[in-house]
């Protein structure tokens, strides 16, 4: 069955980076897109970007240009999200989910990032 | 503020029927781009509900519909059980943002 399982949770101080691992399993990874979503506590859900795994294409909200980095390791079947100069408003819980076309179908278990001083 | 709208709640008694609107523009919804529905329960991952104006996945009941028309989609379900008090979003892709773009969410209560 497909799974997606995501890294542990993460505290980080105002201006550090965080790097989230989500490792794909039961389905041919390189065939679907990954997309990434967050949830700040008691909020929306807010879409980060989306990744081809086929061929490392990316697509990036506009608002987190220049501090998002998203990119996969098909050797071992994980995609990765790395966030820089983290605020605290960065402060939520991030999901990877498969994208098959525009719909996002399977969803990982999410990681909490907390950011504080 | 979303870029897709839905009402903040909705509410409902157990075996009535509710809708969800979503709301959007001639840059998503009504360019034609699919709209899909997530349920998302207390404290877990949100999960695709309705796939691609109307499709629902392997082992979503048929309680479950989600109509679009022009640059507005609904989320319908009939015979409202218990179980069904989560959030619920819409998401579909707008291309002058060329960003996907999820409604703000509704909060389902059931009575």
């Amino acid at each position: 069955q497909v799974q997606l399982v995501q890294s542990g949770a993460e505290v980080k101080k105002p201006g550090a980076s965080v790097k989230v691992s989500c490792k794909a399993s039961g389905y041919t990874f390189v065939r679907y897109g990954i997309s990434w979503v967050r949830q700040a506590p008691g909020q929306g859900l807010e879409w980060m970007g989306w990744i081809s795994v086929y061929n490392g294409n990316t697509n990036y909200a506009q608002k987190l240009q220049g501090r998002v980095t998203m990119t996969t390791d098909t050797s071992t079947s994980t995609a990765y999200l790395e966030l820089t100069s983290l605020r605290s408003d960065d402060t939520a819980v991030y999901y990877c989910a498969r994208a098959p076309t525009t719909e996002l179908d399977f969803w990982g278990q999410g990681t909490l990032v907390t950011v504080s001083s | 503020q979303s870029v897709l709208t839905q009402p903040p709640s909705v509410s409902g008694a157990p075996g009535q029927r509710v809708t969800i609107s979503c709301t959007g523009s001639s840059s998503n919804i009504g360019a034609g781009y699919d709209v899909h529905w997530y349920q998302q329960l207390p404290g877990t991952a949100p999960k695709l509900l309705i796939n691609g104006n109307n499709n629902r996945p392997s082992g979503v009941p048929d309680r479950f519909s989600g109509p679009k028309s022009g640059t507005s989609a609904s989320l319908a379900i009939t015979g409202l059980q218990a179980e069904d008090e989560a959030d619920y979003y819409c998401q579909s892709y707008d291309s002058s943002l060329s960003a996907w773009v999820f409604g703000g969410g509704t909060k389902l209560t059931v009575l």
